[in-house]
């Protein structure tokens, strides 16, 4: 079946240090590749997606680019802030399936 | 737009009790999910209804969970009895298309 994986955590970065959270997927066919994010208190909450492969999806800063051939999703952003602190997910769905996510990633930035 | 509801916020029950947990999805939105997430772990789907409709409840333990969506808008999650490894976060989500989910704050269930 399609499964998520996702780096550990937690990450710890100060503020305006550059942030990686590695995601490799597997998947039958070309799933579609998301970020959700979760704030404290709050819901996930859609960050960003890619469709189709090579895509790079963007939002807020944060960058992901869609790898088939090594399917991989990296989430990126080139300088983190203190309200950026939340716990990512990368997720895939295919056609007629449902999401699978990943275990999260839950990352602090200080000051 | 409103938002996802969910209620309640909290819920500290003991084990072999019953509890239910409501959900109202986003005016218009056909799909509406409910995930268990455990602590430490990405959200597992439990059912998925389209309209009133059930689409997959596969994972769904279904000799203790239920759930309903009357007249295709809010929905209802009932655990009984309830085990202590029912302790989650039980979120809903909604959607209109299958590509975007919109997530509730979640009900979180502890199980004593």
């Amino acid at each position: 079946g399609n499964s998520v994986t996702q780096m550990e955590g937690p990450v710890t970065l100060s503020e305006e240090a550059f942030l990686t959270i590695n995601c490799t997927y597997t998947a039958t066919g070309y799933p579609s590749l998301f970020w959700y994010v979760q704030y404290p208190g709050e819901g996930l909450q859609l960050l960003l997606k890619a469709t189709k492969a090579d895509d790079k999806g963007s939002n807020k800063g944060f960058e992901a680019t869609y790898r088939k051939e090594t399917t991989s999703f990296h989430l990126e952003k080139g300088s983190v802030q203190v309200s950026d602190s939340a716990v990512y997910f990368c997720a895939l769905t295919g056609y007629g399936q449902n999401f699978v996510f990943g275990p999260g990633t839950r990352l602090s930035v200080l000051p | 737009e409103a938002g996802v509801a969910q209620s309640p916020r909290y819920k500290i029950i003991e084990k072999r009790q019953s509890v239910a947990f409501w959900c109202n999805p986003i005016s218009g939105h056909a799909t509406l999910y409910w995930y268990q997430q455990i602590l430490g772990q990405g959200p597992k789907l439990l059912i998925q209804f389209q309209n009133n409709g059930v689409v997959d409840d596969s994972q769904l333990p279904k000799d203790r969970f239920s759930a309903e969506r009357l007249k295709g808008v809010d929905s209802t999650l009932k655990i009984q009895p309830a085990k202590l490894e029912d302790s989650a976060v039980y979120l809903c989500a909604s959607s209109r298309g299958i590509e975007k989910l919109f997530f509730g704050s979640g009900t979180q269930l502890s199980v004593l």
